[in-house]
């Protein structure tokens, strides 16, 4: 079983929906939690970045951490075709990881005009 | 302008050949990773570096190699005892610290003739 598990979609939805992505986890010493943005063929980019559980909202995307169920979700509002990308979720801070992050698969999501 | 650059953006490898590409960043970073995307299966770690002189395997290290000599620079030697190179190469830095997330380059796309 992967220590990281995110749905790879892909995930279709029409403009101005929201997108409900999510990543579920085996290791309870994560603490450090972060969603990349990838475009096709370009490297991730930092989208989102919470530490421990509860909520951090940035415009339009919201992060959300329950340690309690090892569950994450980010959540796109009023979602732009700009806004097709792969979404990797990552975390850190198991006691041997020092800065490696664990990814999930990324899941491809498809905002259709 | 700080960041991540990676190079040659495509490369291509006949049978038998050592290849290597390039990483370099002015972040200042201590820290340096080398990934591998395939379709489907989010980032696996190859190298890493956590000081200059110094690197450790990651999860996928065999039929590569890397080099530290410089905390600038992390190139990565894809050998011919990779039987499956074909894939999307990204290389990260990061401080190294625990709590710190990692910034990627724009990755180099492997292929082989």
């Amino acid at each position: 079983q992967k220590e990281v598990e995110q749905d790879p979609g892909p995930l279709s939805v029409p403009e101005g929906a929201i997108v409900s992505l999510n990543c579920t986890y085996s290791n309870s010493a994560f603490q450090y939690f972060m969603w990349y943005r990838q475009y096709s063929r370009k490297g991730p980019e930092l989208l989102m970045y919470t530490y421990s559980s509860g909520n951090k909202e940035d415009g339009r995307f919201t992060a959300q951490v329950d340690k309690s169920s090892k569950y994450i979700s980010l959540f796109i509002r009023d979602s732009q075709p700009s806004d097709s990308a792969t979404y990797l979720c990552a975390m850190s801070g198991a006691t041997d990881s020092w800065g490696k992050l664990q990814f999930g698969a990324g899941t491809q999501v498809v905002v259709t005009p | 302008d700080g960041g991540i650059t990676q190079s040659p953006k495509y490369l291509f490898r006949k049978e038998g050949q050592n290849v290597t590409l390039s990483c370099e960043q002015n972040l200042n970073h201590d820290a340096m990773y080398w990934y591998r995307q395939d379709p489907g299966q989010g980032l696996r770690l190859i190298y890493y570096s956590q000081i200059v002189n110094d690197f450790q395997k990651g999860d996928i290290a065999e039929g590569y190699s890397v080099s530290r000599e410089k905390k600038e620079s992390f190139p990565l030697t894809v050998t011919s005892a990779q039987k499956n190179p074909t894939a999307f190469y990204l290389c990260a830095s990061s401080t190294g610290q625990v709590q710190e997330t990692q910034y990627f380059g724009p990755g180099t796309r492997l292929l082989v003739l």
